[in-house]
């Protein structure tokens, strides 16, 4: 199992350009997460989706969006790239067999840069 | 609300030695606790975690942690560090008062602990 993928690696935008970053698993698992990692601040939520079809704003979803088409893909949008926005993106997944007692496989990470 | 705390930035510690890496937490209930270890550009892998039972949790590549109801921490620890063992390690905790499925946005992650063991 290749576990948790996460495409691309590294990007670099510029202001008010958009992207699409990739987040795919095959663990079958029902929760899926987008984190952002800035130094000093550890790992905050923007957005997650318990199911296929359905997603929920985390701790910092403003300026990003996202889609869980299909139960092992979750992509995360950035309509109009800002250099706050500069942060390694982690995606996660988990299965739900014990709400909250989850452990969470994480992807290797993109590193995003807004110039 | 519910927090945690990691207080110290850097932990320096020489091979062979002893290693402790801090975490505070703040829950309204009781805890769900998590370690996780960061490796040069990687993702979070995870090392342990309490839920329930026997307050000493042992885990992956040698690392244990001990739960403190009273003291509300949940120390990393490994009785002889590695040169290896240096990384960047998180703690986590989630509520287990939280209901239903809003548990999967609630686990809160503390800011890193950079262990650096030196030969």
């Amino acid at each position: 199992n290749a576990g948790v993928t996460q495409t691309p690696k590294f990007r670099v935008l510029k202001t008010g350009q958009s992207m699409t970053l990739l987040c795919a698993q095959d663990m079958n698992h029902e929760y899926m997460y987008w984190y952002r990692q800035d130094p000093g601040m550890g790992l905050r939520l923007i957005h997650y989706s318990v199911g296929e079809g359905t997603t929920a704003k985390g701790e910092v979803p403003d300026g990003y969006n996202v889609s869980r088409l299909k139960k092992q893909n979750f992509l995360l949008g950035l309509e109009s790239a800002a250099p706050s926005q500069t942060s390694v993106y982690f995606c996660a997944s988990s299965y739900p067999g014990s709400q909250g007692k989850e452990t969470q496989y994480f992807g290797p990470g993109t590193r995003l840069l807004v110039l | 609300a519910q927090s945690v705390a990691q207080p110290e930035d850097q932990v320096n510690v020489a091979e062979g030695n002893p290693l402790t890496v801090k975490c505070t937490y703040s829950v309204s209930g009781n805890p769900y606790l998590f370690w996780y270890v960061q490796y040069p550009n990687r993702g979070l892998q995870f090392l342990l975690k309490y839920i329930t039972g026997d307050n000493l949790v042992k885990g992956s590549y040698g690392f244990e942690a001990e739960f403190n109801k009273s003291q509300t921490s949940f120390h990393l620890k490994k009785p002889s560090a590695l040169v290896s063992d240096s990384a960047l390690y998180f703690c986590a905790v989630r509520d287990s008062s939280t209901p239903g499925y809003s548990s999967a946005s609630k686990i809160i992650f503390g800011s890193g602990t950079r262990l650096s063991i030196r030969p």
